[in-house]
């Protein structure tokens, strides 16, 4: 596709359930990147995959949060035993190469709120 | 209703004002940077980018400056539009590094 897809728009889970988030990255884009939005204001990074491998997983809560990008299918986050401090949005992003200054796309973001 | 940015500094500007919206970023291994518009509901999108390299950057309507010696970014954006309403973010990184860090954004009011 010619943007980047992000599903669901909203997602609520109760404390302790799971979340799970689904990016489908531009065709021909190589490089996903996941980005927290906390508060409508703070981003912070938390992944990202060159095709299905990890490039950097430097910002990713050790515990609870996991991401895939497998062949053929959208990349995923997922939270397990969300806590209310997830409450945010959860952007994902696409570049065609992994140089610094290739651009980066972002979708619309979902909307996590954990109750 | 919407629950943004709570502690999000705002520039409120007339139609036609030129803005100038400042960033100061703490990583002095940063060597390129970017500023980022995002509407509300919607994720970042890129306006302008800048190489350390250089002090300023020029795109349609809007310039990047930079200042490394004191690590500061600016990005002002030529006669105001009701369009250019949103958050603007700056955002770093450094060679060897594709991860951004994102600066706290300045809230871009234009009155008509």
């Amino acid at each position: 596709g010619e943007e980047v897809a992000q599903t669901p728009k909203h997602l609520v889970r109760g404390e302790g359930q799971k979340a799970k988030l689904y990016c489908a990255p531009i065709k021909g884009h190589s490089y996903v990147f996941w980005y927290q939005q906390v508060l409508k204001n703070e981003f912070k990074f938390l992944i990202s995959f060159q095709n299905e491998n990890v490039f950097d997983e430097t910002g990713m809560p050790k515990e609870r949060f996991s991401a895939k990008c497998l062949p053929n299918s959208p990349c995923s986050l997922e939270i397990q035993a969300t806590k209310l401090e997830d409450s945010a949005v959860y952007f994902c992003a696409s570049s065609q190469g992994k140089g610094v200054e290739e651009k980066l796309f972002f979708g619309s973001g979902t909307q996590l709120s954990v109750l | 209703g919407e629950n943004v940015g709570l502690h999000l500094p705002t520039l409120s500007v007339q139609e036609g004002d030129n803005s100038i919206i400042n960033c100061a970023y703490s990583n002095s291994a940063s060597d390129y940077f970017i500023w980022y518009k995002q509407e509300s509901g919607k994720g970042p999108q890129f306006i302008i980018d800048i190489r350390s390299n250089m002090d300023k950057r020029q795109g349609q309507r809007v310039t990047v400056l930079l200042n490394k010696t004191v690590k500061h970014l600016s990005l002002q954006i030529a006669a105001t539009q009701p369009g250019d309403s949103a958050v603007y973010f700056c955002a770093e990184t450094y060679t060897g590094r594709r991860a951004l860090t994102f600066g706290s954004g300045t809230r871009l009011q234009v009155q008509p």
